[in-house]
């Protein structure tokens, strides 16, 4: 079955820097990518998604970019805020049913 | 459109008791997915319901079972309750016509087992 990895595990950066998650997947029929933001507390919130047909997609902030040859994709998150500060999940699936996998998550601190 | 729903959202039992949670997903969704949410496993996939039949399922252990109504509704079940199934339960709907669609969580039910 599926497996995605995702690192690193931990990340701080300073206020206004750019931040890098990258995950990686088994399987190549795998052709949907979506990244959750989850605050301490909250439940995980859909931040941005990719299908295997687009290389690249961006909404503001955050751009995730998918290399289907090397299984991996990887979110991009410029210009740094507090706000930013979460547990991100990656995920992959297949479609037709299905389910999801997810990344173990990466933390995310925003330092002023 | 109303999001996704969970009841109860916390839950204390005690071991070798069970537990029914429920998920009311957005309307006009079909699909529910349960997972396990843990500091240490992170999020983990139990099972997948589209129209009433259960598609896919994870891998844990028979004590834990659901099931989904024909309004969509869905409720999972964990019998026998054990110390290591305290965890943040987690539901997600979708429309999941054909193509893979964005999943919705809810709130999630957070359980503490003594």
């Amino acid at each position: 079955g599926e497996n995605v990895e995702q690192h690193p595990s931990t990340l701080s950066v300073q206020e206004g820097d750019s931040a890098v998650i990258k995950c990686t997947y088994s399987d190549s029929a795998s052709n949907y990518f979506p990244w959750y933001k989850q605050e301490l507390g909250k439940r995980p919130q859909l931040i941005i998604d990719i299908r295997s047909n687009v290389g690249e997609k961006k909404d503001q902030r955050i751009a995730v970019t998918l290399n289907k040859t090397a299984k991996h994709f990887s979110l991009h998150i410029t210009e740094t805020q507090p706000e930013d500060s979460a547990v991100y999940f990656c995920a992959a699936s297949l479609s037709y049913g299905q389910n999801f996998v997810f990344g173990p998550g990466t933390r995310l601190s925003v330092l002023p | 459109k109303a999001g996704v729903t969970q009841t109860p959202r916390y839950l204390i039992k005690t071991r070798g008791q069970q537990v029914t949670l429920s998920c009311s997903p957005i309307s006009g969704h079909r699909s529910v997915s349960w997972y396990q949410q843990t500091p240490g496993q992170g999020l983990q996939f139990l099972f997948e319901y589209f129209s009433e039949t259960q598609r896919n399922k994870g891998n844990f252990p028979g004590r834990f079972s659901g099931r989904q109504f024909s309004n969509s509704r869905s409720e999972m079940n964990v019998s026998t309750l054990e110390l290591g199934d305290s965890a943040l339960y987690l539901c997600a709907s979708s429309w999941l016509a054909g193509e893979r669609e964005t999943q919705y969580f809810g709130p999630g039910t957070r359980l503490l087992v003594l």
